[in-house]
């Protein structure tokens, strides 16, 4: 089946520094990934709906010029946190769907926590 | 606006007993309805969606539309049941899903 990846699992960083998150479709190819954020005990929130080749779609509220996407290839999507404050702590999932079949689905990877100290 | 509402944050029921998770939308046009699941220490993934009509591990969703709703059920609950339950909405020719808050559903041996 299809299968994301995201790298790293966790990852905890220092106040003012940029983090970036990787995530890969593995046997399928992703003209379009998501991004969402989850909140301790609370549902997903779509931050953006990156697009192979082209700018990131960002949601109302989420700023662009702090949460980077960068979607350069069929298989592969970034979301770099950049000058990260504690408020940024939170769980950050991926998924995408698989282009060639035009399925409907959307497969999700496993996570990234990340913590900011 | 789109927007997904699941009513009951935890649902406790026991082995064998009908399980019914509530999911309400509101959405001015013909969405797709989803259900996803997320047990324990996995990822989410897709249980069902309304278009298919189909039932997966014994538990099948009706879209009504006259009471926008979109709820899960399944007859008889089993252990393995026991899981975080997301309803989703598509709307339109968007790509995006809307979540509603989920309902951790809990089997009770």
């Amino acid at each position: 089946g299809a299968v994301v990846s995201q790298h790293p699992s966790r990852v905890i960083c220092k106040s003012g520094t940029s983090v970036k998150i990787e995530c890969r479709s593995l046997d399928f190819q992703a003209t379009t990934m998501f991004w969402y954020r989850q909140f301790p005990k609370q549902s997903l929130m779509l931050m953006a709906t990156s697009n192979e080749g082209s700018k990131a779609t960002y949601e109302q509220g989420v700023e662009k010029d702090k949460f980077l996407i960068n979607h350069a290839s069929l298989t592969l999507s970034t979301l770099t946190v950049t000058s990260a404050h504690p408020e940024d702590s939170s769980f950050y999932i991926c998924s995408a769907r698989d282009s060639r079949t035009g399925r409907y689905e959307q497969y999700f990877g496993p996570g990234t926590r990340l913590t900011v100290t | 606006a789109q927007r997904v509402t699941q009513p009951e944050k935890l649902l406790s029921v026991f082995k064998g007993a009908p399980v019914e998770l509530k999911c309400n939308y509101s959405y001015s046009g013909s969405p797709e309805l989803f259900w996803y699941v997320q047990y324990s220490r996995q990822r989410l993934q897709l249980l069902l969606r309304h278009i298919s009509r189909e039932s997966i591990k014994g538990f099948t969703a009706d879209l009504n539309k006259g009471e926008t709703s979109f709820h899960l059920k399944k007859p008889f609950a089993q252990e393995e049941d026991s899981a975080m339950y997301y309803c989703a909405l598509q709307g339109g020719g968007a790509q995006k899903l809307v979540f509603g808050q989920g309902t951790r559903l809990t089997i009770n041996p």
